[in-house]
């Protein structure tokens, strides 16, 4: 079974708009964390946010927010006046329980954001 | 400005050679991962070491694949004999884990892009 499904291969946006990524995920553990990463077309990989999985809060970074529903096991990323420079892959991933810190990446969503 | 560095950024070789990847961590970070990125398979853990111990180096082919950190400011994978599958991006990331904390914000270089022809 997938860890993490982000079931959007691909978004558009108009700029200015405000979009939201879909990312659910599958754990049984009760500590977790949340990343969203974004890679541009120069293949960085770029920390966005992050949401641990005892938030309260739903965590939010500038124009980026994580939408966290933790009994539907789902963590969008919100976008915010989208800018033409947020055209780019997006990654959303989960670090499983308190002694394993390597991530699990889902597939990713290409977003492009139209002028 | 603290960074991963990643070294070289891109290599192109022959099935069969050796290939050697590096990476210099943050400096302070106790946790290096290396992943590997495909367009077939995506973003894949290949191993993770903590205070240059390595912790999980399940996801690495042991045929062909080894990984080490000879210190604390440079982490390397290799790869021997190359074949024309291992060709892909191959990212560093270091972090900080201290203690109980679960918070593990993960800094990335800028990756290997690898091309074994």
């Amino acid at each position: 079974a997938q860890k993490i499904t982000q079931t959007q291969p691909g978004m558009f946006v108009q700029e200015k708009e405000a979009v939201t990524l879909d990312c659910t995920y599958d754990t049984s553990d009760q500590s977790y964390g949340l990343f969203w990463y974004k890679q541009p077309s120069s293949g960085e990989m770029i920390f966005l946010i992050y949401q641990g999985s005892y938030d309260e809060q739903n965590a939010t970074e500038g124009r980026y927010s994580l939408n966290f529903q933790k009994a539907r096991k789902s963590a969008n990323l919100v976008i915010s006046a989208s800018q033409l420079g947020d055209s780019a892959m997006y990654f959303c991933a989960m670090r499983e329980g308190a002694g394993r810190r390597a991530l699990t990446f889902g597939s990713g969503t290409r977003l492009q954001v139209q002028p | 400005d603290a960074r991963v560095t990643q070294t070289p950024r891109h290599k192109v070789t022959e099935m069969g050679q050796e290939v050697t990847m590096r990476c210099q961590p943050i400096l302070g970070h106790n946790t290096v991962f290396w992943y590997r990125q495909t367009m077939m398979q995506g973003l894949e853990l290949l191993a993770y070491f903590r205070n240059r111990a390595p912790l999980d180096d399940s996801g690495m082919p042991k045929d062909r694949f080894s990984a080490e950190m000879p210190d604390a400011t440079l982490a390397t994978l290799k790869i021997q004999p190359s074949e024309p599958r291992d060709s892909a991006v191959y990212f560093c990331a270091s972090g900080l884990v201290l203690g109980g904390s679960s918070y593990n914000e993960q800094f990335f270089g800028p990756g290997t892009r690898l091309t074994v022809l």
